[in-house]
């Protein structure tokens, strides 16, 4: 099956620091990288995706970078202000029965110090 | 337009019983996953469902299962709950006119199941 490792666990930062989350992945095949962000007692909510015919992909602090070739993307954040604190979540999907099961990284817990 | 709603949002039961979870996703989204969400284990995937069917299963044993109905409201059922059971259990939605899974997921709130 798919395998999926994220990042660092913990990410402690001060704020206007920039932060950076990795997730490599082994099936060559996974053509879609979303990123989703978790506050404390909230629903994962997506934030970011790429999908492989594209390199980077950036939305005002937010960005993310695919390498197909070394199969791994990360998250980048810019600027962080305290309410970047959460954990955030990348996810793989992996073709299964002609749909896909998504496999997510453990989580990176961002912690921005005011 | 309304989000992903789950009831109830909290659930306290002791081992051996049995519990039914429930999921309403956007309108208009066919596809219906579920995931448990643990501090040791983070997301893990259960099963999907599109039209009715469920097309993917994750590693969990036959203890968890799930259905979906015509309006694609979904729900999901674990017997004989075992303490290991605890987690909060998450149901996303997604708009797939191919039945792919890799579009983005909408996630409800989320209930969080207590096994004493």
């Amino acid at each position: 099956g798919e395998n999926v490792e994220q990042h660092p666990s913990t990410l402690s930062v001060q704020e206007g620091d920039s932060a950076v989350i990795k997730c490599t992945y082994s099936d060559s095949a996974s053509n879609y990288f979303p990123w989703y962000k978790q506050e404390l007692g909230k629903r994962p909510q997506l934030i970011i995706d790429i999908r492989s015919n594209v390199g980077e992909k950036k939305d005002q602090r937010i960005a993310v970078t695919l390498n197909k070739t070394a199969k791994h993307f990360s998250l980048h954040i810019t600027e962080t202000q305290p309410e970047d604190s959460a954990v955030y979540f990348c996810a793989v999907p992996q073709a299964s029965g002609g749909s896909y099961i998504p496999t997510f990284g453990r989580g990176t817990s961002l912690i921005v110090h005011p | 337009k309304a989000g992903v709603t789950q009831t109830p949002r909290y659930l306290i039961k002791t081992r051996g019983q049995q519990v039914t979870l429930s999921c309403s996703p956007i309108s208009g989204h066919r596809s219906v996953s579920w995931y448990q969400q643990t501090p040791g284990q983070g997301l893990q995937f259960l099963f999907e469902y599109f039209s009715e069917t469920q097309r993917n299963k994750g590693n969990f044993p036959g203890r968890f299962s799930g259905r979906q109905f015509s309006n694609s409201r979904s729900e999901m059922n674990v017997s004989t709950l075992e303490l290991g059971d605890s987690a909060l259990y998450l149901c996303a939605s997604s708009f797939t006119s191919t039945g792919a899974v890799n579009e983005k997921l909408f996630f409800g709130s989320g209930t969080q199941l207590s096994v004493l």
